[in-house]
């Protein structure tokens, strides 16, 4: 299994600013996710990130609110942007593992845990 | 589309119980089934998986059956212990690979 880190691993923010989060993988990984976890409620998925192309978002996500960036195989970042208290949420980064010719295992990142005020 | 349905918690249980916690899904093809955990303050966890039908996935006691007939992976423990309480999470990835689909999860609360 793959080591994730994330940072930071907790922060609060006012209002229409942007938090820009960092997630490293202690391996090369080709697929990696975005997640969000709102207050009590389940993951979805914000979008998938693969290196060397442009990240695929899910309905109703926008790269606009959310951009990505996937520089190489170890390491993306997600930016919340222009933050509202809605976006309150733990944001969590994953990769995906090869088990054959398609990836059917995802690792989690720790989280990151975003009060917006 | 495809989907996961998980029994509704809070489940609260005596140390030393049976634990089920209901899990079926909707999808289309063949897809993998999976459960995590989210222990307090933490990260998920991946617990168990299962990547065909019939298979059953086991770890740290918990065991889950890939039943293809009833759409479902219900997980199972003989004896809870207060060390899994926790919120469990059913999710499911299609046979394409890629993204994964979530229940709502289900918090377990064990009580010594």
């Amino acid at each position: 299994s793959a080591v994730i880190s994330q940072k930071p691993s907790r922060d609060i923010c006012q209002r229409g600013t942007s938090l820009t989060i960092q997630c490293q993988v202690d391996s090369q990984v080709t697929m990696m996710f975005w997640y969000r976890q709102q207050p009590g409620q389940s993951l979805t998925l914000i979008a998938t990130a693969n290196q060397g192309s442009e990240a695929t978002y899910e309905s109703g996500f926008v790269i606009d609110k959310f951009p990505i960036s996937r520089p190489n195989l170890t390491f993306s970042t997600l930016t919340v942007s222009n933050m509202s208290p809605e976006d309150s949420s733990i944001y969590l980064c994953s990769v995906g593992t090869s088990g054959g010719r398609t990836y059917n295992e995802q690792f989690f990142g720790p989280g990151t845990r975003l009060t917006v005020l | 589309g495809n989907s996961v349905t998980q029994m509704e918690g809070p489940v609260t249980l005596s140390e030393e119980a049976f634990l089920t916690i209901n899990c079926t899904y909707t999808a289309t093809g063949y897809p993998s089934l999976f459960w995590y955990v989210q222990y307090p303050g933490e990260g998920l966890q991946l617990l168990l998986k299962a990547t065909k039908a019939d298979d059953k996935g086991s770890n740290k006691g918990f065991e889950a059956t890939y039943r293809k007939e009833t759409t479902s992976f219900h997980l199972e423990k003989g004896s809870v212990q207060v060390s899994d309480s926790a919120v469990y999470f059913c999710a499911l990835m299609g046979n394409q690979g890629g993204k994964l689909i979530f229940g709502q999860g289900t918090e377990l609360s064990v009580k010594p």
